[in-house]
């Protein structure tokens, strides 16, 4: 079974803190994207990396920055959080760009 | 670009009933998959099924199967004998095959099943 693990599920963090998300995946995936989940609005891509150290902005990426130096490994960085980037975010990897997904659990951010 | 669109934000059923869930697109490509995933409550999103759009069979799961119609653009999911494990968020999403690009969602159909 693919397992696609987040560092945290809960956080919680101050406005204008440095923020990183990590995501570790053990299939040996080629793809990693990160998404926000919101009421409403459904999941957003931020970012994608389909090879290490190459990564790709979706529809969302600004506030965001993303990091790949490995091949299992994508971490998501918020470089001064804001109240507007609480959501829950959502990692995801998969072999290939059109093959499906699979998802992480999820960590639910707070920013206060 | 493509879009998916969900046109039901909320639906619930009895449990044993069927329910089907609406899904369209839009795409100029010809080759491509479509899938539905599930997210229960405050749990890991998960694949339920997935069809491509070259098979003209219509995917089945177990309870799970979709109705594809290629030339209208539509993708829905069937779930027969509803269970109450079933209540979760459902989201359709498509990918072409011409390049790298990542998975295209709609914005979610919210399932409820009743006991």
């Amino acid at each position: 079974d693919v397992k696609v693990t987040q560092s945290s599920r809960y956080l919680v963090k101050r406005t204008g803190e440095k923020v990183f998300l990590e995501c570790v995946q053990d299939m040996d995936h080629e793809n990693m994207f990160w998404y926000r989940q919101d009421p409403g609005l459904g999941l957003r891509l931020i970012y994608f990396s389909y090879d290490v150290k190459m990564k790709e902005k979706g529809d969302i990426p600004e506030g965001y920055s993303v990091s790949r130096e490995k091949k299992e490994r994508f971490s998501l960085i918020l470089e001064s959080a804001s109240t507007n980037q609480t959501s829950m975010y959502l990692c995801a990897s998969s072999l290939f760009g059109y093959y499906e997904q699979y998802f992480g659990p999820g960590t639910r951010l707070t920013v206060t | 670009a493509q879009t998916v669109t969900q046109s039901q934000p909320e639906m619930s059923v009895q449990e044993a009933e069927t329910v089907t869930l609406s899904c369209t697109y839009d795409t100029s490509e010809n080759n491509y998959y479509l899938f539905w995933y599930k997210q229960p409550p405050s749990r890991q999103m998960i694949l339920v099924i997935r069809q491509e759009a070259y098979k003209q069979q219509n995917a089945t799961e177990n309870r799970f199967s979709v109705n594809f119609q290629k030339a209208a653009k539509s993708f829905s999911l069937k779930i027969s004998d509803s269970q109450l494990g079933d209540t979760a968020m459902y989201f359709c999403a498509f990918v072409g095959v011409s390049g790298n690009t990542p998975l295209v969602f709609g914005k979610g159909t919210r399932l409820s099943v009743i006991a």
